[in-house]
């Protein structure tokens, strides 16, 4: 089982659409999530990150986790085609301090917004 | 404020040779850590710098080497390439000491080893 394994895609969606992306992790330990959003040929970009239980907006962003379930997801309300990215889901096992925080990243799922 | 900076933008190597890969923290981060993606991968976790140690290392060869210099600035060095180390290579800079880990990351050097 992969350690961080995230919806295979790609994923379509129409413009003002909700775009919907999900990640599971297998370390229960795992206390940081993340979300970044890569553009063919660039960096990631980070765009959200999420402690706690329950959701977390910014924007049209909105990041769900469930430690329970083990389960982080993103949607993207109002998906335009400047979306049109990889997203790329990441964890660490542990909230940041001193000590490292190694982050562990999906494969990544490519989001087509078509207008 | 001053974002993550990597040189080179592209890098050309043949097998065998060695290659210094090197990143420019954000301003006011301590910690830096690196990363390799290969096409159509996520990125892949080498090692972390903080505070001029290393500070975890992900499953790669000892040839895989890194330093971290006081203005928290940092180098990454491979030895003896082989044709998989071609992949783009990421720094990212963080500053640990908030109690968070939200690390941002350098545009990357594009490594191809012929």
């Amino acid at each position: 089982q992969k350690e961080v394994e995230q919806n295979s895609g790609p994923l379509s969606v129409p413009e003002g659409a909700i775009a919907s992306l999900n990640c599971t992790y297998s370390d229960r330990g795992s206390q940081s999530f993340f979300w970044y959003r890569q553009y063919s040929g660039k960096s990631p970009e980070l765009i959200m990150f999420i402690y706690s239980n329950g959701d977390k907006e910014d924007g049209r962003f909105t990041a769900q986790l469930n430690k329970a379930s083990q389960y982080v997801s993103l949607l993207i309300r109002d998906s335009q085609p400047s979306d049109s990215a990889t997203y790329l889901c990441a964890v660490t096992p542990d909230a940041g301090g001193t000590s490292y925080g190694k982050l562990t990243f999906g494969q990544g799922t490519i989001l087509t917004v078509h207008p | 404020e001053t974002g993550v900076t990597q040189s080179p933008t592209h890098l050309i190597k043949t097998r065998g040779q060695q290659v210094t890969l090197r990143c420019s923290s954000q301003s006011g981060h301590n910690t830096v850590s690196w990363y390799q993606q290969a096409l159509g991968q996520g990125p892949q976790f080498i090692f972390q710098y903080y505070r001029e140690e290393e500070n975890g290392r992900g499953n790669f060869p000892p040839r895989f080497s890194g330093l971290q210099f006081p203005n928290y600035s940092s180098e990454l060095n491979v030895n003896a390439l082989e044709l998989d180390d071609s992949a783009l290579y990421l720094c990212a800079s963080s500053y640990s000491e908030r109690g968070l880990n939200e690390q941002f990351f350098g545009p990357g050097t594009r490594l191809t080893v012929l």
